[in-house]
């Protein structure tokens, strides 16, 4: 089946610093990957589309300039969340959709943020 | 932009009872209907899914229905085990998914 990698598993970071978020398509190529944030006892919500090789398309209210998502290659996409605090604290969570099939959605196995 | 509502938000049941959960979508061009499972601090699982050409899906005790005209579609867990306790999320997707809010289910033994 379809695997996509999440690293790292859990963050914890002082307030002001910047966290990378990687999230790599194992054994498929994904031209579009999403990131979704989800709050204790919340639902996923879209953050933000990542574009293979083209910019990312964000949802409103979510900071582009805060959440910088860049998607180099085919197979991985990263998450950087610029001068994190601790209201950013949530569980980051990518997905990516196999380009061939272009239907189902697989998850990585998500980051925990904790900003201090 | 697509909306996904889900109800109930919390579902109890007894040990080999029935549980559903019912969503409903905004978007008609929505064309592909997801339901996951996540455990606490793991990742979503994609436990069954059908496509908007579909009216009904079934997989082992789980089984999906699809309401087209209605835009609202439903998850059926039958014979439910205490392994079934988790949180599901319907969602509906064109291009990108959208989640309902999800529905806490517990089973009790």
């Amino acid at each position: 089946g379809a695997v996509v990698s999440q690293h790292p598993s859990r963050v914890i970071c002082k307030s002001g610093t910047s966290v990378k978020i990687e999230c790599r398509s194992l054994d498929f190529q994904a031209t579009t990957m999403f990131w979704y944030r989800q709050f204790p006892k919340q639902s996923l919500m879209l953050m933000a589309t990542s574009n293979e090789g083209s910019k990312a398309t964000y949802e409103q209210g979510v900071e582009k300039d805060k959440f910088l998502i860049n998607h180099a290659s085919l197979t991985l996409s990263t998450l950087t969340v610029t001068s994190a605090h601790p209201e950013d604290s949530s569980f980051y969570i990518c997905s990516a959709r196999n380009s061939a099939t272009n239907e189902k959605l697989f998850f990585g196995s998500g980051t925990q943020l904790s900003v201090l | 932009g697509e909306n996904v509502e889900q109800h109930p938000s919390t579902l109890s049941v007894q040990e080999g009872d029935s549980a559903v959960i019912k969503c409903t979508y905004s978007d008609s061009a929505s064309n592909y209907f997801p339901w996951y499972k996540q455990e606490l601090g793991k990742r979503p699982q994609l436990i069954i899914d059908i496509r908007s050409n579909v009216g009904e899906k079934k997989d082992q005790r789980i089984a999906v229905t699809l309401n087209k005209t209605a835009k609202h579609f439903s998850l059926h867990i039958t014979e439910t085990q205490p392994e079934d306790s988790a949180v599901y999320f319907c969602a509906a997707s064109i291009h990108d998914m959208r989640f309902g809010a999800g529905t806490r289910l517990t089973v009790k033994p």
